[in-house]
């Protein structure tokens, strides 16, 4: 099948800083990607759906400043988590389509972990 | 309101026996795509079985097989032959409009963690 990879696969930062999770698709061109978010023992809430070269389309309650979303090329988004703080501790998983009527594969996660 | 529902938070089977993953969904659109993912501790989501609201047939995928009721809008997934690599946590996923210019996103249960014993 398609690889989604995703980078870092974990990473702990500071309060305050900011974080960038990287989402490639490595053998399809993927116009859209998603962005989910998942605490422990939880199901995956989606936070948004990135289209390259627009603007990303967020999910309700999801705050677009603190979430930048950018889709520069067919191959690549990233998620950058802007003045992290300990609530933001979570799994972060991308997945893209190859095409409209096949699953979604997904990257392998990034564990952040904001002390 | 809840559009996909997995009401078994945990399950137990013995090694080699089958087990039955409960999932109930709620839509309003024809066209739509059922999923089951299954993540293992590592986190990673791994793609078990796809069926689509317009397949005559439920799906099977080697041990892994979908028990689809649309009327009663339940996909139950089904393991057969289980081994203790199957412990993982089971998503059950919709997407609606799978025919249409929607986006595609999947919308998913809260999840089943399903423990094999030897």
């Amino acid at each position: 099948g398609a690889v989604v990879s995703q980078h870092p696969s974990r990473v702990i930062c500071k309060s305050g800083t900011s974080v960038k999770i990287e989402c490639r698709s490595l053998d399809f061109q993927a116009t859209t990607m998603f962005w989910y978010r998942q605490f422990p023992k939880q199901s995956l809430m989606l936070m948004a759906t990135s289209n390259e070269g627009s603007k990303a389309t967020y999910e309700q309650g999801v705050e677009k400043d603190k979430f930048l979303i950018n889709h520069a090329s067919l191959t690549l988004s990233t998620l950058t988590v802007t003045s992290a703080h300990p609530e933001d501790s979570s799994f972060y998983i991308c997945s893209a389509r190859v095409g409209a009527n096949t699953e979604a594969f997904f990257g392998q996660g990034t564990r952040l972990t904001v002390v | 309101a809840q559009k996909i529902t997995q009401t078994q938070p945990g399950m137990f089977v013995q090694e080699k026996e089958a087990v039955t993953l409960d999932c109930t969904y709620d839509t309003s659109d024809p066209s739509y795509g059922l999923f089951w993912y299954k993540q293992p501790s590592s986190g990673e989501m791994i793609f078990l079985i796809y069926q689509g609201s317009y397949d005559q047939q439920n799906a099977t995928e080697g041990r892994y097989s979908l028990n689809f009721q649309k009327a009663r809008k339940s996909a139950n997934l089904v393991i057969s032959a289980s081994q203790l690599g199957d412990s993982a946590m089971y998503f059950c996923a919709m997407r609606e409009g799978f025919r249409s210019s929607n986006t595609g996103k999947l919308i998913f249960g809260q999840g089943t963690t399903l423990q094999v014993k030897p």
